[in-house]
């Protein structure tokens, strides 16, 4: 199993609301990546990281923030939750190299009332 | 952009029965990975295919690469409650890629007792 963490694993909070979801890897990977995943559906990316202070919208529009100061850790960042926030909020991470294999967190089910 | 493409989007079968997903790309690919997610649990990385033509087995699955690089495809034999799952293949990403995926709408496999 692969060691990345994800915390906290569920979230309730009401709109309006600053949410800091948390996501963090010990095995020194350089690339990170949040997806958005909402039940039964694909996974949308909508950021990533290729190193510290490097960080870059995915493919699907959001309106959460990211930052990367330590390479292990990966947080995003929603100022003002709304209920079109609620999904599945998953986070990888990826070694350098030619295997392209991502490792995935657990996620945060993230509701907003 | 590159669209990858997946079908079925479900398929329900009885348990003994076989189970194929197919994915096909809208461009080549360098490699093809398969992630199995479990009903509640988060992606986790099957296998990656990388040669045209390439054909890989895991026990009771087996994927192919097709000779163009667009296409792939997973097979299960003889199924079993324990394959209950989301089957996504990811290709990836166009361009200055960061190690990017992107990732099907996955296939949903139910399977009855």
């Amino acid at each position: 199993e692969a060691d990345i963490y994800q915390t906290p694993r569920y979230l309730v909070i009401g709109t309006g609301k600053k949410i800091t979801l948390e996501c963090s890897q010990t095995m020194g990977h350089d690339k990170m990546y949040w997806y958005q995943q909402d039940p039964g559906m694909e996974l949308h990316l909508i950021h990533y990281s290729y190193g510290v202070n490097s960080t870059e919208k995915g493919d699907l529009s959001s309106e959460s923030t990211v930052s990367r100061i330590r390479t292990e850790h990966f947080p995003l960042t929603l100022e003002s939750a709304r209920p079109s926030h609620t999904s599945q909020y998953l986070c990888a991470s990826k070694s350098q190299g030619l295997h392209n294999e991502q490792f995935f967190g657990p996620g945060t089910r993230l509701t907003v009332l | 952009g590159q669209q990858v493409m997946q079908i079925p989007q479900y398929q329900h079968v009885q348990e003994g029965e076989d189970f194929t997903t197919y994915c096909n790309s809208s461009t080549t690919l360098s490699n093809i990975q398969w992630y199995k997610q479990r009903p509640g649990g988060h992606p986790v990385f099957l296998i990656q295919l990388v040669k045209s033509g390439e054909v890989k087995k895991q026990k009771r699955l087996t994927f192919q690469f097709g000779e163009a690089k667009k296409n792939s495809s997973l097979h299960i034999t003889a199924t079993q409650t324990t394959d209950v799952g989301t089957y996504f293949c990811a290709g990836p990403a166009g361009g200055t890629s960061y190690g990017k995926l992107t990732f099907g709408q996955g296939t949903i496999l139910t399977v009855h007792p």
